[in-house]
């Protein structure tokens, strides 16, 4: 299936921890996103990699860092986490085309739930 | 710094009705107005979009309309049916510069339909 996945869906971990959470998509976009969503469902984006170069970084703490080893993949990483990380976070992916209309339609995935203790 | 503005925050219907969402956007540098559907568990989903230089778009029984001087534009769901119910988002794509294709989200609707 044509889709993007994400890993893990679920995640629950203590004050203070490291996580990752992996995003692969095989649609053969060129961009990727990460968007977080708040506990009341308000989604905004955190950043977007156009072939493995960073594109867009909102205001976002130091401690998320997300990787591109490819374009495909679009990984993010958590340092030190804390309680208002807790939220669902979202991988999507597109294909940017200046110009065209419908070009640019995000897919997202299921998204992973962490929860922070 | 809320740029879409979304409503209601929740909507309910009766089987066969007619929702209506609503957003208003303040940036003018938006290009591309897609709307889309949420189920629980799940990641969005696009529904149906619009270009700025359109004043309406349907597609089954969904229909936005857009409203560029008064930097509005709204989705009518028809003859809603309980498969309906979800979240729905507008957006709107930013256009050029270093933000292009950056798609910033309204506060989204709960909308159900009843049987």
């Amino acid at each position: 299936d044509t889709a993007v996945s994400q890993t893990p869906k679920y995640l629950v971990t203590q004050m203070g921890n490291d996580k990752s959470i992996k995003c692969e998509q095989n649609l053969g976009h060129d961009t990727m996103y990460w968007y977080k969503q708040d506990s009341k469902k308000f989604l905004k984006i955190m950043f977007s990699y156009n072939n493995k170069e960073l594109i867009i970084n909102e205001t976002v703490p130091n401690r998320f860092s997300p990787k591109s080893p490819d374009k495909a993949h679009l990984n993010l990483h958590i340092n030190s986490l804390e309680l208002g990380d807790s939220a669902v976070y979202f991988c999507a992916s597109s294909q940017a085309s200046r110009g065209k209309s419908g070009a640019n339609v995000l897919t997202f995935g299921a998204g992973s739930r962490l929860t922070v203790l | 710094q809320q740029q879409v503005k979304q409503s209601p925050q929740s909507l309910i219907v009766q089987k066969g009705g007619i929702s209506i969402i609503n957003c208003a956007y303040e940036n003018t540098a938006f290009d591309y107005f897609p709307w889309y559907q949420q189920f629980p568990g799940k990641g969005p989903a696009l529904l149906i979009a619009i270009r700025p230089d359109v004043s309406e778009k349907k597609e089954g029984r969904f229909t936005i309309s857009f409203n560029k001087s008064a930097k509005q534009f709204s989705l009518h769901i028809m003859d809603s049916q309980p498969g309906d119910s979800a979240t729905y988002f507008c957006a709107a794509r930013s256009r050029g510069g270093t933000s292009y294709g950056k798609l910033t989200f309204g506060q989204g609707t709960i909308l159900t339909v009843h049987p």
